[in-house]
């Protein structure tokens, strides 16, 4: 069964550092996104990407955040100069469509940790 | 903005049901979701509602959906120990692409 994989698993940075965490959608899968968890907070959205572009964001994804495909199967996300608050569970996550038409499947997540 | 919330945690024997419960605000929304999470890893869909449906069944899990009160439910038949895991609500509309969640329930099966 397709799936939608993740690296790494676990960094670990510096504050003031960039990152870039990876995402593999399922393949035949047109839009992605990328959400968080905080330990202790819900689940948030980020960020969704369609036709190489930005097709929705939150407020969190602000100018320190971006996202990129570079080819056609990765999916990332970069994180300029990281905070002790960026350090959560970060999970991408692809569906076929948008809209909630069909639904979206995530990744096994990327725990980030700033040191 | 959107709210969507459960209560934190369900304990129940092995064999009992198991009824997860979740409350949301959009009135829009279109799309219901229910997600498992198992220590260490991501988020499982297990299933997902219209809204303009009131019940889904498939297979141990049945979900019921009362739109006039915003108030969505997870059931689980003959709940086994490998049912244990945090179990997400999540709901979203045709505006847009983004879910938003509750907290989680965690669900504590007993032998």
């Amino acid at each position: 069964e397709p799936e939608v994989t993740q690296t790494p698993s676990h960094q670990v940075t510096q504050m003031g550092q960039e990152v870039i965490l990876r995402c593999v959608p399922i393949s035949n899968h047109l839009y992605f996104y990328w959400y968080r968890q905080i330990l202790g907070q819900k689940v948030e959205f980020l960020v969704s990407f369609y036709n190489n572009e930005i097709s929705e964001k939150s407020e969190i994804f602000d100018d320190q955040f971006s996202v990129e495909r570079p080819d056609g199967s990765n999916f990332t996300l970069k994180i300029r100069s990281t905070k002790l608050e960026d350090s959560a569970m970060y999970f991408c996550a692809s569906s076929y469509t948008s809209g909630g038409a069909s639904p979206q499947y995530f990744g096994p997540g990327t725990r980030l940790t700033v040191l | 903005g959107e709210d969507v919330e459960q209560s934190l945690f369900l304990s129940v024997r092995e064999g009992d049901s198991s009824v997860i419960n979740c409350t949301y605000t959009d009135s829009s929304s279109t799309y219901l979701y229910w997600y498992k999470q198992e220590p260490g890893a991501g988020l499982q869909l297990l299933t997902y509602i219209f809204s303009n449906m009131d019940m889904k069944q498939d297979q141990r899990l049945t979900v019921l959906l009362n739109k006039k009160d915003k108030h969505l439910s997870l059931r689980i038949a003959d709940t086994q120990t490998g049912d244990s895991a945090i179990y997400f609500c999540a709901e979203g509309n045709n505006a847009g692409n983004m879910l938003t969640f509750g907290g989680g329930t965690r669900l504590m099966v007993k032998p």
